[in-house]
């Protein structure tokens, strides 16, 4: 079954810190993953997807297939990261179209 | 505006009633989605839908549960003899599709935080 794992609710680092947040998944198919971003009083929106390759806000996230994974990573971290972070995974195929989402990591940056 | 629309933002509701969840996504997107965050969870996929047809309901997690849209344009969501689990946030995401690919990019609403007593 597609499943999405993200194994901490709350992540709590000193701004300038490296920040990892992870994203475990299980899919039959070759996967598309996404992180989404929601911070405070702000809607839902997307951050990044691995086909893409791209780094947005100093974010990237790598797909390991080996690993099943595609955890997010930030150098150094900003007061301004602090939000939840969602990683989701395609489910489109067939008469499925829908992304899988993980029950989130709320990143807490510190001061 | 240009964003995904929610009404209402609040309801609150009496065990037994009937409620009705309204989308209105943005305009030339034509894949809807609906999803349902309770509190402390993730987001649970609740139906999709391409134009006016619902490939995918497999989230609807009871008979209770429906939803409809007219072409590709708003989408309502009706929960019918309402249950003190179905208090959650329902959000609604549209998004476009590309000679029948998906971006996977959804823009969603802010959702409707729904009560029941």
């Amino acid at each position: 079954a597609q499943r999405v794992t993200q194994p901490e609710k709350l992540l709590s680092v000193f701004k300038g810190a490296p920040v990892e947040l992870k994203c475990n998944y299980s899919y039959s198919g070759s996967p598309e993953l996404f992180w989404y971003v929601q911070y405070s009083r702000q809607r839902l929106q997307l951050l990044l997807r691995h086909i893409s390759r791209e780094s947005i806000k100093g974010f990237t996230a790598d797909l390991n297939k080996g690993e099943t994974s595609f955890h997010l990573k930030k150098p150094f971290a900003q007061e301004e990261d602090s939000a939840m972070y969602y990683c989701a995974l395609s489910n489109y195929g067939g008469s499925q179209g829908n992304l899988i989402f993980g029950k989130g990591t709320k990143l807490s940056v510190k001061p | 505006g240009a964003g995904v629309s929610q009404s209402p933002s609040n309801k609150v509701t009496e065990k037994g009633k009937d409620v009705e969840l309204r989308c209105d996504p943005i305009s030339g997107h034509t894949a809807l989605y609906w999803y349902r965050q309770r509190l402390g969870q993730g987001l649970e996929f609740l139906i999709y839908f391409q134009g006016n047809s619902a490939p995918d309901k497999s989230g609807l997690p009871s008979d209770r549960f429906s939803a409809e849209r007219t072409g590709e344009s708003v989408s309502t969501l009706t929960i019918q003899r309402t249950q003190q689990e179905d208090s959650a946030v329902y959000l609604c995401a549209s998004s476009l599709v590309f000679t029948g690919r998906h971006t996977g990019e959804l823009f969603f609403g802010e959702g409707s935080r729904l009560t029941v007593l």
